[in-house]
């Protein structure tokens, strides 16, 4: 199993590109989310989906769009890029019963010029 | 409103010795708490949990105590290792079957041979 994958490791982008973060899984997790890390605010929710069709807001959804149309992949869109979206994104996934012990994929580095 | 804190952004531990990294919480709701381990350009990895009927879990080396009245849980590394050298995060959610978890800022624990 590969696990939780992420693509790219590292993007950088000019203020007002759009762009989309791949996220995969081969568990079959039916939860997946992602957050962002920034430096002295630990890892954020950004947004969170428990099943294909069906994705919610975590703590911090502005700027970015996510859409769940298979179980394994949960893609994060940045449609205008902002420099204050310049951070390390992680994408995770678990099972339902198992939703504290979330499964981590390597991150993607972005910055936002 | 940081509802999960770690005050120490750093720790420097000998080897052999234990290493001691705190969280505090101020929300009253939260009833699971874990702890997650990250290395440089990977992401974060399950380590422990606990749940708030207990004050104690052990998984080998490590062990969380947890404080209820005092909204304070620690994380126990006995005897730490150079391997153990990581970022530690610590994070807190409503019920088991909670779909967010809050993460803490992370505490970079250093281990000195």
């Amino acid at each position: 199993n590969a696990g939780v994958t992420q693509t790219p490791k590292f993007q950088v982008l000019k203020t007002g590109q759009s762009m989309t973060l791949q996220c995969a899984q081969d568990m079959n997790h039916e939860y997946m989310s992602w957050y962002r890390q920034d430096p002295g605010m630990g890892l954020r929710l950004i947004h969170y989906s428990v099943g294909a069709g069906i994705t919610d807001q975590g703590e911090v959804p502005n700027g970015y769009n996510v859409s769940r149309s298979t179980t394994e992949d949960f893609p994060l869109r940045l449609l205008s890029a902002a420099p204050s979206q310049t951070s390390v994104y992680f994408c995770a996934s678990s099972r339902l019963t198992q939703l504290l012990e979330q499964f981590f994929g390597p991150g993607t580095r972005l910055t936002v010029l | 409103d940081q509802q999960v804190k770690q005050n120490s952004p750093s720790l420097s531990v000998q080897e052999g010795r234990i290493s001691i990294l705190n969280c505090d919480y101020t929300n009253s709701m939260f009833d699971y708490f874990l702890w997650y381990k990250k290395y440089p350009a990977e992401g974060p990895t399950f380590l422990i949990s606990i749940s708030s009927i207990k004050d104690k879990n052990e998984d080998g080396r490590f062990t969380v105590f947890l404080n209820k009245s005092a909204k304070h849980l620690s994380l126990h590394i006995v005897p730490s290792q150079p391997g153990d050298s990581a970022v530690y995060f610590c994070a807190a959610s409503a019920f088991q079957g909670a779909q967010k978890l809050v993460f803490g800022q992370g505490t970079r624990l250093t281990i000195n041979p």
